[in-house]
């Protein structure tokens, strides 16, 4: 069966400092990955997605970027934080168009 | 472009009330539907599906009916339990996307 690990848990972070969110899949192939942020009792907001290794496409230009390593890495980095990218962040992942979304259980970033 | 949307929360009800969470959609052709739960603290877990038009998707109690000559796709579960509280996301997929729209959430808070 397949499943979604994203790690870390929890996040605290200084402004200005680098982040890197890790999100892996096993148990499929070429699957289509996508990043959400959850801020505090809001809904979703679509980060970045790929459908292909080193194909990111990006939805919300901020500064924050996306990689895709390997077929079921997805990485999600920053240079340098904001207070404003405190949030919850969570990977998801599905096989092809027509399917659901499966989501990691996500990191609570706080940036201080 | 595709849309979906969802009424607005929080919605509060008694242990053992009837519950409805009302979403409809704006899409072209046939769109999947589904409906995401999220407890606190973690990710979105799916919580059904339906596929095609008149189709019923359900699960734990939880049952949604998709009406294409409405564009609906409500939740209902007759009758509620305090572990149900969380929040509800519809959203919707469609074969030539590569995002999936979801809904803006509804909270749900049952009292014992």
């Amino acid at each position: 069966s397949q499943t979604i690990h994203q790690w870390p848990a929890t996040l605290v972070q200084p402004v200005g400092s680098p982040l890197s969110l890790e999100c892996t899949v096993e148990g499929t192939s070429n699957p289509n990955l996508y990043w959400y942020r959850q801020a505090a009792g809001r809904g979703l907001q679509l980060l970045f997605y790929s459908v292909g290794i080193g194909q990111i496409s990006s939805e919300v230009p901020q500064n924050l970027s996306a990689s895709r390593p390997q077929d079921r890495q997805f990485i999600l980095s920053s240079k340098k934080l904001l207070l404003s990218d405190s949030g919850f962040y969570l990977c998801a992942w599905r096989q092809n168009y027509n399917s659901p979304l499966h989501f990691g259980n996500g990191t609570r970033l706080t940036v201080t | 472009g595709n849309s979906v949307t969802q009424m607005e929360g929080p919605v509060t009800l008694s242990e053992e009330a009837f519950l409805t969470i009302n979403c409809t959609y704006t899409a072209t052709g046939y769109p999947s539907l589904f409906w995401y739960v999220q407890y606190p603290g973690e990710g979105l877990q799916l919580l059904l599906k339906a596929t095609k038009a008149d189709d019923k998707g359900s699960n734990k109690g939880f049952e949604a009916t998709y009406r294409k000559e409405t564009t609906s796709f409500h939740l209902e579960k007759g009758s509620v339990q305090v572990s149900d509280s969380a929040v509800y996301f519809c959203a919707l997929t469609h074969s030539s996307a590569s995002k999936i729209i979801f809904g803006s959430g509804t909270r749900l808070s049952i009292r014992p």
